[in-house]
């Protein structure tokens, strides 16, 4: 079945240091691939998206580019602030089996820390 | 304002009484879905809709039920809950869902801590 298997944490970075979380996936299908972002006590929240191969997607300077070749779609930022503490998932939606859904399948999770 | 809203956000319990976790949208979504996030597992997919009175099983259904009778409300049903339910409980809405749709980013409610003693 699909997977998301994203790099564990967490990830301890000084500010304007180059962030790279690293993911990964197994589809069936065609799926598309997002990052989402969970802020302390918060929901989850869209940070980015791609929905096919050699698509980037981007936002508040972050970036992932959907690599079919080698089925990743790692999140980068040149400079991260201490406001960019969270949570980072990965995940992607594909159509499921024969029923003709779509299901949802979300990694870990990957903790970031940012220090002043 | 957009939203998803779910109730209640806080919930102790104890074992085997019923209890129902509420979930509305208001933005005409015809997706919707619950996950629960445990430490170590990220979120997992226990029932999804695609519209109403159409819903489907996701990846760890055992234990809770749903039903989608109007298109805003998706409630989550725990008939006989045991200590193993207690997690962080989202749900979560999108437009639609398609091939390479631009339509299936999913929006979050805020999540409801459920604690079975």
């Amino acid at each position: 079945g699909d997977s998301v298997t994203q790099m564990e944490g967490p990830v301890t970075l000084s500010e304007e240091a180059f962030l790279t979380i690293n993911c990964t996936y197994t589809a069936t299908g065609y799926p598309s691939l997002f990052w989402y972002v969970q802020y302390p006590g918060e929901g989850l929240q869209l940070l980015l998206k791609a929905t096919k191969a050699d698509d980037k997607g981007s936002n508040k300077g972050f970036e992932a580019t959907y690599r079919k070749e080698t089925t990743s779609f790692h999140l980068e930022k040149g400079s991260v602030q201490v406001s960019d503490s969270a949570v980072y998932f990965c995940a992607l939606s594909d159509l499921s089996g024969t029923s003709g859904t779509y299901k949802y399948i979300f990694g870990t999770g990957t903790r970031l820390k940012v220090l002043a | 304002e957009a939203q998803v809203t779910q109730n209640p956000r806080y919930l102790i319990t104890v074992t085997g009484k019923k209890l129902t976790v509420t979930c509305s949208q208001n933005m005409n979504h015809e997706y919707m879905s619950w996950y629960r996030q445990d430490p170590g597992l990220g979120l997992r997919q226990i029932y999804y809709s695609m519209n109403v009175e159409v819903t489907d099983k996701g990846d760890v259904p055992e234990g809770y039920k749903v039903s989608r009778k109007e298109k805003r409300n998706f409630p989550l049903i725990l008939e006989s809950p045991s200590p193993n339910q207690t997690s962080l409980y989202f749900c979560a809405s999108s437009i639609k869902t398609g091939f390479r749709s631009s339509t299936d980013t999913q929006y979050f409610g805020p999540g409801t801590r459920l604690t079975v003693l």
